[in-house]
């Protein structure tokens, strides 16, 4: 069972270039959503989907989008990196909007904006 | 809107002591609570997770936690760390019901140092 399946683990990038983040699960989770790591932060939302076609904004969506055109996949996109959006980033997933179930974390993709 | 606080950044412990990381909380609506644990280049993952009933929650690997609504706290507790348990532990609040924009809040983490 993959789980959480994030790629790349790994990107620099050169600021105002753009990249997608793949996100995909196997679980038919219902509940998908990316979060940013920053250094004496924690996790920030950046992004949620609570299905297929539905997607909405969370703690810090500025500079990202997103789109959910099946339940498995949930890309993240950078439109114009900058050296702000340095930071490792987290895709999530859970079975449904029962805020009690476990919420499943990918790996993390380390980014770097130079 | 939840908030989270986990005062101590960092906490160094030698192998075989106890240790109590803490959690704050701070929410106007009745909330779950969860523990989870980075390990270096790693995801997250679940550690325990407090829903309702026995405010004593046992984990995984030894660990437990203690939900306090009064002192609005879920400490996390394990009797004697191994040096397998160096990581960084996060704990995080969700409201009970969801509504839209409802999210798992985080607090900045603890990053646990086991020394032999």
């Amino acid at each position: 069972n993959a789980g959480v399946t994030q790629t790349p683990k790994f990107q620099v990038l050169k600021t105002g270039q753009s990249m997608t983040l793949q996100c995909a699960q196997d679980m038919n989770h219902e509940y998908m959503s990316w979060y940013r790591q920053d250094p004496g932060m924690g996790l920030r939302l950046i992004h949620y989907s609570v299905g297929a076609g539905i997607t909405d904004q969370g703690e810090v969506p500025n500079g990202y989008n997103v789109s959910r055109s099946t339940t498995e996949d949930f890309p993240l996109r950078l439109l114009s990196a900058a050296p702000s959006q340095t930071s490792v980033y987290f895709c999530a997933s859970s079975s449904d909007r029962s805020s009690g179930n476990t919420i499943y974390f990918g790996e993390g993709s380390w980014l770097t904006v130079v | 809107a939840q908030s989270v606080t986990q005062l101590d950044s960092q906490v160094p412990v030698f192998e075989e002591a106890p240790v109590e990381l803490r959690c704050n909380y701070s929410s106007s609506v009745s909330v779950y609570l969860f523990w989870y644990v980075q390990y270096p280049n790693q995801g997250l993952q679940l550690l325990l997770k407090y829903l309702s009933g026995s405010t004593l929650v046992k984990g995984i690997n030894g660990f437990e936690a203690e939900f306090n609504k009064s002192q609005t706290s879920f400490h996390l507790r394990k009797p004697s760390v191994h040096i397998s348990d160096t990581a960084e532990y996060f704990c995080a609040v969700r409201a009970s019901r969801l509504r839209s924009g409802d999210k798992l809040t985080f607090g900045t983490g603890t990053r646990l140092a086991v020394r032999p």
